[in-house]
């Protein structure tokens, strides 16, 4: 069965970088598309972007800007840096897999169970 | 602002049928699949229907999804108290770069 576990800081002071981690258990992150998905206290999803295990990756043009996602291969991991974070940025951040597409559809089968990430001084 | 529109609440009896919609564009749902999503609170969203009206494994068959031009709806049928919870759509768009979008979430309330 595959697992993913997201892991990193909770607390993040405002125009720093945020770092995530996602790592992947039960699988191999090769042959698949992975993104990052967030979600601010009782609000909705919002997708911040893809990658796929060679590398290649996708964001969300509203965040790119702020964004890189990579891969680690060797580890089984994939990551996330969104940097100049603000108060808007306070999220719960999940991890998740895309079943079959090659990244353009939001088909995620596997979601890690999210992690909590204030952005606070 | 979300990119797709959902209605914020729905509410049905159990055993009641009740819809849940979703409005886009013709970037979106006009063009792409739809997907659904439901999250129980406290939880990770789950996978509902994948391309428009396709059910993973293990997803009951009292869940169906359909789509027509550029709206797309969720039924929910024999309502269980169970199925309280957010139910959001999702599509690809192909504006700008391309990305993914999600309805805003629509709470179901089962009374």
């Amino acid at each position: 069965q595959v697992q993913l576990q997201e892991s990193g800081p909770g607390l993040v002071k405002p125009s720093e970088t945020l770092s995530l981690t996602c790592t992947v258990s039960g699988g191999s992150i090769s042959s698949y598309n992975w993104s990052w998905i967030r979600q601010p206290p009782g609000k909705g999803l919002e997708w911040i972007g893809y990658m796929y295990y060679s590398g290649s990756t996708n964001y969300n043009p509203s965040l790119k800007s702020r964004v890189t996602i990579s891969v680690d291969t060797s580890k089984n991991q994939f990551s996330l840096k969104l940097s100049s974070v603000t108060a808007a940025d306070t999220a719960v951040y999940y991890c998740a897999r895309h079943w079959f597409c090659g990244g353009d559809c939001p088909d995620f089968d596997y979601w890690g169970q999210g992690t909590l990430v204030t952005v606070s001084s | 602002q979300s990119v797709l529109t959902q209605p914020p609440s729905a509410s049905g009896t159990p055993g009641q049928r009740v819809t849940i919609s979703c409005s886009g564009s013709s970037s979106n749902i006009g063009s792409n699949f739809v997907y659904w999503y439901q999250q129980l609170p406290g939880t990770a969203p789950k996978l509902l229907i994948y391309r428009n009206n396709q059910r993973p494994s293990g997803v009951p068959d009292r869940f169906s999804g359909s789509k027509s031009g550029t709206s797309a709806s969720l039924a929910i049928s024999g309502l269980r108290s169970e199925d309280e919870a957010d139910y959001y759509c999702a599509a690809w768009d192909d504006s700008l770069s391309g990305r993914v979008v999600f309805g805003g979430g629509t709470k179901l309330t089962v009374l």
